[in-house]
C-alpha cells in the first residue's frame, strides 16, 4: 500500500485569494499522478493526469506541477471562487504493476465569499 | 446521461443484513473499480475488473464482500452480514485508458448500518 500524503488537510480562504496544496508520494515505480476534485453531493472529477517530471498542467485558474524524482506535486488555485470549494484528492498510479489508484486523504478547501 | 451510474444512492440497513450495490459504467470502458470512502479518509481501493475478470482485490476486503461483473458490463458489490464498520460511501469508477488510468466516478452509494 503506497503512502500518499496531502497537506493541508483543510483550508479556508477568502474569495479572490490564491492558494496551493501539496501531494507527496513514493517516487519509485512511478507511472502517473492524478488530481481529482470532489464537490459535495457530486462524483469525483479528474482535474489532471500528469506523467512527466517537470510537467505543468493548467485548467482555467487551476494548475499543477509534478516532481517525480522527489515524489511531490503541487496544485495551485489562482483567485479562488466559492465554486472551487471541494475536496482535492491526489493519487499516484503505478501502471501495469498495479492498476489501482491509491488516494491521499485529500485537502478540503472552503472559499468564503 | 452516459456517465457512471450507481444504485441505490442511499441504503440504510440493520446490522446482519445483506446489501447489494449496482454500478453501470460508461459503456465503452472495459475497466471497472470499486472504492470505499469513510469520513476523513480518501477513497480506499476494494477491487478491480477488466471486462468480466476480477484482477485485483484489496487484502483489506473481508470475505463478506463479493463483487461480480457478469458479461463485462454492469457490476454488483454485495456485503453480507453487514457490520456498523461497513458504513461508508461506496464509489464505482470506470476507465478506458490503460496508459493514464484516468477514472470516471459515479456519485456513490452511501451505506448506513444501524
Amino acid at each position: 500500500i503506497l503512502n500518499v500524503e496531502q497537506s493541508p488537510q483543510s483550508l479556508h480562504v477568502q474569495e479572490g485569494d490564491s492558494t496551493n496544496f501539496t501531494c507527496s508520494f513514493p517516487s519509485s515505480n512511478f507511472y502517473a499522478l492524478h488530481w481529482y476534485r470532489w464537490e459535495t453531493a457530486k462524483s469525483p472529477e479528474a482535474l489532471f493526469v500528469m506523467t512527466l517530471n517537470g510537467d505543468e498542467k493548467k485548467k482555467g485558474r487551476i494548475s499543477a506541477t509534478l516532481n517525480t524524482k522527489e515524489g511531490y506535486s503541487y496544485l495551485y488555485i489562482k483567485g479562488s471562487q466559492p465554486e472551487d470549494s471541494a475536496t482535492y484528492l491526489c493519487a499516484p498510479y503505478q501502471g501495469a504493476g498495479s492498476y489501482q489508484l491509491t488516494f491521499g486523504k485529500g485537502t478540503k478547501l472552503s472559499v468564503i465569499p | 446521461d452516459t456517465g457512471v451510474s450507481q444504485n441505490p444512492r442511499h441504503k440504510i440497513t440493520k446490522r446482519g443484513q445483506n446489501v447489494t450495490f449496482r454500478c453501470d459504467p460508461i459503456s465503452e470502458h472495459n475497466r471497472l473499480y470499486w472504492y470505499r470512502q469513510t469520513l476523513g479518509q480518501g477513497p480506499e481501493f476494494l477491487t478491480y475488473f477488466q471486462n468480466e475478470a476480477q484482477l485485483e482485490k484489496s487484502r483489506l476486503l473481508s470475505d463478506r464482500f463479493s463483487a461480480e461483473r457478469p458479461k463485462g458490463s454492469f457490476s454488483t458489490l454485495e456485503i453480507q452480514r453487514t457490520e456498523q464498520g461497513d458504513s461508508a460511501m461506496y464509489l464505482c469508477a470506470s476507465s478506458a485508458n490503460p496508459n493514464t488510468g484516468e477514472l470516471f466516478f459515479g456519485e456513490g452509494s452511501r451505506l448506513t448500518v444501524l
